[in-house]
């Protein structure tokens, strides 16, 4: 089936640098890629979709500058989370979808920041 | 807007108990409903779904009626095993432009031998 690599499975970083995260679809093309963050205790919150070629929309209440979205390809979407702190250490997990349908959404399995 | 609530866990149970973890939604329109399971170590993994009121789905012994008139998607095994331990999330899809998944907090599911 459909699978999704995230990278890296987990990092600690200091505060003030920058952490990037990859997601790539291994055996499909990912038309929307879809990002997510999880704090402790709480929801899968969207943070931006993300389609091919286009800029990324960005959910209400978060910052494009700070969590900077690059989908340049079909098999790969990135998410830098620039200038990091520590309120930015949470849970962050990618999804993509194929194609224009409806269905099968496919989930990496998550980044896991710290930032110190 | 859109949201769903689901039980907070964790919910321990012994091998072969009744699982129920209950799920409502908040929505307008006719949203389309989905469990999901995480696994440790692993994405998240369609578990079943349903698309309108009165549909059941299911999967791997799992079940979960959609109720519109309780706004409910509760999910149920008769007999759970140690291997269900797991994280499970129940979701709505948005009919908006981008169909994107909305989660609930997920709940924790330990399941001893």
């Amino acid at each position: 089936g459909a699978v999704v690599s995230q990278h890296p499975s987990w990092v600690i970083c200091k505060s003030g640098t920058s952490v990037k995260i990859e997601c790539r679809s291994l055996d499909f093309q990912a038309t929307t890629m879809f990002w997510y963050r999880q704090f402790p205790k709480q929801s899968l919150m969207l943070m931006a979709t993300s389609n091919e070629g286009s800029k990324a929309t960005y959910e209400q209440g978060v910052e494009k500058d700070k969590f900077l979205i690059n989908h340049a390809s079909l098999t790969l979407s990135t998410l830098t989370v620039t200038s990091a702190h520590p309120e930015d250490s949470s849970f962050y997990i990618c999804s993509a979808r194929e194609g224009r349908g409806r269905e099968g959404y496919t989930f990496g399995s998550g980044t896991r920041l710290t930032v110190v | 807007g859109d949201s769903v609530t689901q039980m907070e866990g964790p919910v321990t149970l012994s091998e072969e108990a009744f699982l129920t973890i209950n799920c409502t939604y908040t929505a307008t329109g006719y949203p389309s409903l989905f469990w999901y399971v995480q696994y440790p170590g692993e994405g998240l993994q369609l578990l079943l779904k349903a698309t309108k009121a009165d549909d059941k789905g299911s999967n791997k012994g799992f079940e979960a009626t959609y109720r519109k008139e309780t706004t409910s998607f509760h999910l149920e095994k008769g007999s759970v095993q140690v291997s269900d331990s797991a994280v499970y999330f129940c979701a709505l899809r948005d009919g908006g432009a981008t169909n994107k998944l909305i989660f609930g907090t997920g709940t924790l599911l330990a399941v001893q031998p």
